[in-house]
């Protein structure tokens, strides 16, 4: 079964370093969402494109948050400088149809920023 | 206040016991979803439903749109249910709750 997939699973990086994570979505879907999810909390969408263009990213911190899928296909989630507070799961999910919105999530990337 | 409110927030049960989560939401919706997280952080899809009922195994998922209320039941839970299940809504974006962390003892 096809799946999203994320890499890495798991980051451990100092405050002010850059971070970079990377998603690809099951083939075919058009719409990547990139969310963040606190612990104990529910995730919250970042960004989400359609193909290659960003749909929406009224929540993503552009000073220090920036996400590019230049080809319509994987994509790139990237925070420089990581703060403390930046320490979370990195969720990635893909549909092939944003208006019915079934979602396929990856496994995330839990990010630590000590 | 949330817009998509769970409760329980944390539940624990014996192995057997019949589970009900609830998710009450205030927004209006196209369809509401039951996912399931395991602890690794994944996160699966349970089910989608906008109307009525849905079945799949030992899991069972209401909504009524009328009171903007769905429960999620989970019939002879056993230790392998044990994750955090969270309610999302979804119309033009996708709404997440809290989630239920819910923890079956054998």
């Amino acid at each position: 079964e096809a799946e999203v997939a994320q890499s890495p699973r798991y980051k451990i990086t100092e405050k002010s370093q850059a971070v970079a994570f990377w998603c690809d979505p099951i083939s075919g879907h058009a719409t990547l969402y990139w969310y963040r999810q606190i612990l104990g909390q529910g995730p919250e969408l970042l960004v989400q494109f359609q193909d290659e263009s960003v749909v929406d990213d009224s929540q993503l911190p552009k000073d220090r948050f920036s996400a590019e899928r230049l080809k319509g296909v994987d994509s790139t989630l990237k925070i420089q400088p990581a703060e403390l507070g930046d320490s979370a799961m990195y969720l990635c999910a893909s549909s092939s149809d944003p208006y019915i919105n079934t979602q396929y999530f990856g496994p995330g990337t839990r990010l630590t920023v000590l | 206040k949330n817009e998509v409110e769970q409760s329980p927030q944390n539940l624990t049960a014996q192995e057997g016991e019949f589970i009900t989560i609830n998710c009450s939401y205030s927004v209006g919706i196209s369809a509401l979803h039951w996912l399931q997280q395991h602890p690794g952080g994944g996160i699966v899809s349970l089910f989608m439903l906008s109307s009525g009922k849905k079945k799949h195994g030992r899991l069972i998922a209401t909504i009524n749109i009328q009171e903007k209320h769905s429960s999620l039941h989970i019939t002879a839970s056993h230790p392998r249910d044990s994750a955090v299940y969270i309610c999302a809504v979804s119309n033009n974006d996708m709404r997440f709750g809290a989630g239920t962390r819910l923890t079956v003892k054998p």
